[in-house]
């Protein structure tokens, strides 16, 4: 059974670069066929994509976020991370991460985690 | 980019109720479409894959299906723990971006 499990700071000030760490357990993510995936939720609102990376290290994201996102993989300890650079209170949000499949469907989530962007 | 629009945003509906939700892409999208859940402080559940192939584990009281670039999900007998927020997400292969639609808040009656 594949787990994920985010971890990183609950608030992080305004202009800074907010940075979560997903742990993946049960599973490798230097098997092929999976993108390992960041999306977030603001408070009351609906899912957004951030972005995900291939285990080859191929990036994508979402361009609403221009050029402020990061995903980067640390394949010895079975990780993957987010950087959001810039930060407003408009990134204030729940940050999820999650295992695309090759069917395109998130199948396995992480539990969420909330990040506030306040002075 | 592909938009998707899904409706109604809102729903109420009784215990036993078929209920209908609906995704229009902007853009053909083959069948990559999927179907989650979303309840209260927790994460989404994918329910439905490939536009209709359900998830293992779910019940098949869960339906989905495409026609054109208009994707439904159906819920045949509403049980109560179908109260929720569910979501379509599109996916795309070139590039290989998706995007999800706005929600569609489930209510009981």
């Amino acid at each position: 059974q594949v787990q994920l499990q985010e971890s990183g700071p609950g608030l992080v000030k305004p202009s800074q670069t907010l940075s979560l760490t997903c742990t993946v357990s049960g599973g490798s993510i230097s098997s092929g066929g999976y993108y390992w995936s960041w999306i977030r939720q603001h408070p009351g609102k609906g899912l957004e994509w951030i972005g995900y990376i291939y285990y080859s290290g191929s990036t994508y994201h979402n361009p609403s976020l221009k050029s402020r996102v990061t995903i980067s993989l640390d394949k010895s300890k079975n990780q993957f991370s987010l950087k959001l650079s810039s930060v407003t209170a408009a990134d204030t949000a729940v940050y999820y991460c999650a295992r695309y499949t090759p069917t395109l469907d998130f199948d396995y989530w992480g539990q969420g985690t909330l990040v506030t962007v306040s002075s | 980019d592909i938009q998707m629009t899904q409706s109604p945003s809102s729903v109420s509906a009784s215990v036993g109720d078929r209920v209908t939700i609906t995704c229009r892409a902007s853009q053909g999208i083959s069948s990559w479409l999927a179907w989650y859940q979303q309840k209260p402080g927790k994460a989404p559940k994918v329910l439905i894959y490939a536009a209709s192939s359900l998830k293992s584990g779910v019940p098949s009281r869960f339906n989905g299906s495409k026609s054109g670039t208009d994707f439904t999900l159906t819920i045949s007998s509403l049980q109560p723990e179908d109260f929720a927020t569910y979501y379509c997400q599109q996916g795309n292969n070139f590039p290989p971006m998706c995007s999800f639609g706005q929600g569609t808040k489930l209510e009981i009656k």
